[in-house]
Order: structure tokens, then C-alpha cells, then sequence
């Protein structure tokens, strides 16, 4: 299995401009979580999804900030506008089940390092 | 307001001595807790996990103790070796929905030096 997949690896972009990170799971993984790595603050939990369906999005920051996922197999974060704030690393995990527990080990990808100029 | 705290940016350790990492949280609700590793430009990687029902959990070089009282757990690797140098994050599960939300402390990076 080619683990979880996170597109593009590294974004460079001005301040303003629309961001869309990708991020496709493990294949028969039923739950998607976003994560943002900051120095500061750790690996924050964004949003998290079952069975392509928004769970929590109490910690998306701002209504910048969106998240959709389509199909089992794909996922998007997307800031409009971005602003320099939001420069950290993105990952994506993912996990069959969702209660976090010995059997629902989250699985993360190897994240997208986004600098906003 | 930081639930889970690792209060140690850094570490660093010889070769064959103990590496101990910390973590403090706040929420007597958590239960259960996970420690997690990660390499430069790479994700997280699940490393170990313990109960609120057990006070210790062991994996080869790897022990995770837990004090509930203080609310403090621990990640004691015995021996270290280098390829252990890497950022760990300590991580505990909100119960009340069972919904798996995790949340992780800032983490604390390691260096074993040879």
C-alpha cells in the first residue's frame, strides 16, 4: 500500500492567492483527518470526516479555511485568501473507524509545507 | 488553551543512556493516549499507546507510563540509539463522542548523540 498521498509536497504562494492542498487515503480507511504543524502550537486538528461526511470543523481557524471530500478516495483543504499566518506544514491521516482507539490507529501522510509570501 | 503539553522542546541524550519524554495535560477525561514519532519531511508515525485503565505499557525499548493522579504520562526509551532521533508528539483522545478526535501536544525533538 502506497500509504496516504498529500499533493504538492511543498507550495510557495503570495499573500492572497487560493491554496488547494490534496490528500488521498489509505485505500478501505473510512476516516480522513486535516492536521496543521506549527512551532508554536503543535500538530492542530482541523477537520475530520467519516465516510466522506464533515464530523467536526471546529478547528478550521477561519471561514478562509474549507475542506470537501468528494469520494472515498480524495480530499481537499483550500485557504481564500491565504495570509502569511497560515504558513505551516499540512498533514493529512487517515484511519479505518474513527474512535481513535488501539484499532483505529491514524495513518499520516508526509504533509505539504506551505510559505505564504 | 494547550490541553496537552510537552514542556521540553528538545532532548537530547547519548547513545545507550534513557530518553525520557514528557507530557502534562489538563483534561481528566481523556482516555486514552498515544505517542506518536516523526522524521524530517515525513508524517507522524504511531509509536505507542496506553489505557487510562493501565499505568504502564511496554514495547520493546519503548515504556509508556502513566500517572493519572498528576496527570503526566512518559515515553522512556532504554537503550537509545540514534535512529531514535526524531520529534515526538504525545496525544490524547477526547472520549465523549468516540468520534476519535486526537489532540497533540507541540512535541519535543530528541537527539541521540552517537
Amino acid at each position: 500500500d502506497a500509504g496516504v498521498i498529500q499533493s504538492p509536497r511543498h507550495e510557495v504562494t503570495e499573500m492572497g492567492q487560493e491554496v488547494t492542498l490534496r490528500c488521498k487515503p489509505i485505500s478501505g480507511h473510512n476516516s480522513l483527518f486535516w492536521y496543521r504543524q506549527t512551532m508554536m502550537r503543535g500538530l492542530e486538528l482541523l477537520i475530520y470526516f467519516n465516510n466522506n461526511v464533515p464530523i467536526d470543523d471546529s478547528g478550521m481557524p477561519e471561514d478562509r479555511f474549507s475542506a470537501k471530500m468528494p469520494n472515498a478516495s480524495f480530499s481537499t483543504l483550500k485557504i481564500q485568501p491565504s495570509e502569511p499566518r497560515d504558513s505551516a506544514v499540512y498533514f493529512c491521516a487517515s484511519s479505518f473507524g474513527l474512535a481513535g482507539g488501539p484499532r483505529e490507529t491514524q495513518y499520516f501522510g508526509p504533509g505539504t509545507r506551505l510559505l505564504v509570501l | 488553551d494547550q490541553q496537552v503539553k510537552q514542556n521540553s522542546p528538545s532532548l537530547s541524550v547519548q547513545e545507550g543512556r534513557i530518553s525520557i519524554l514528557n507530557c502534562d495535560y489538563t483534561n481528566s477525561m481523556f482516555d486514552y493516549f498515544l505517542w506518536y514519532k516523526k522524521y524530517p519531511a515525513e508524517g507522524p508515525t504511531f509509536l505507542i499507546s496506553i489505557s487510562s485503565i493501565k499505568d504502564k505499557n511496554e514495547d520493546g525499548r519503548f515504556t509508556v507510563f502513566l500517572n493519572k493522579s498528576a496527570k503526566h504520562l512518559s515515553l522512556h526509551i532504554v537503550p537509545s540509539q540514534p535512529g531514535d532521533s526524531a520529534v515526538y508528539f504525545c496525544a490524547a483522545r477526547i472520549p465523549s463522542s468516540n468520534t476519535g478526535k486526537l489532540i497533540f501536544g507541540q512535541g519535543t525533538t530528541l537527539q541521540v548523540k552517537p
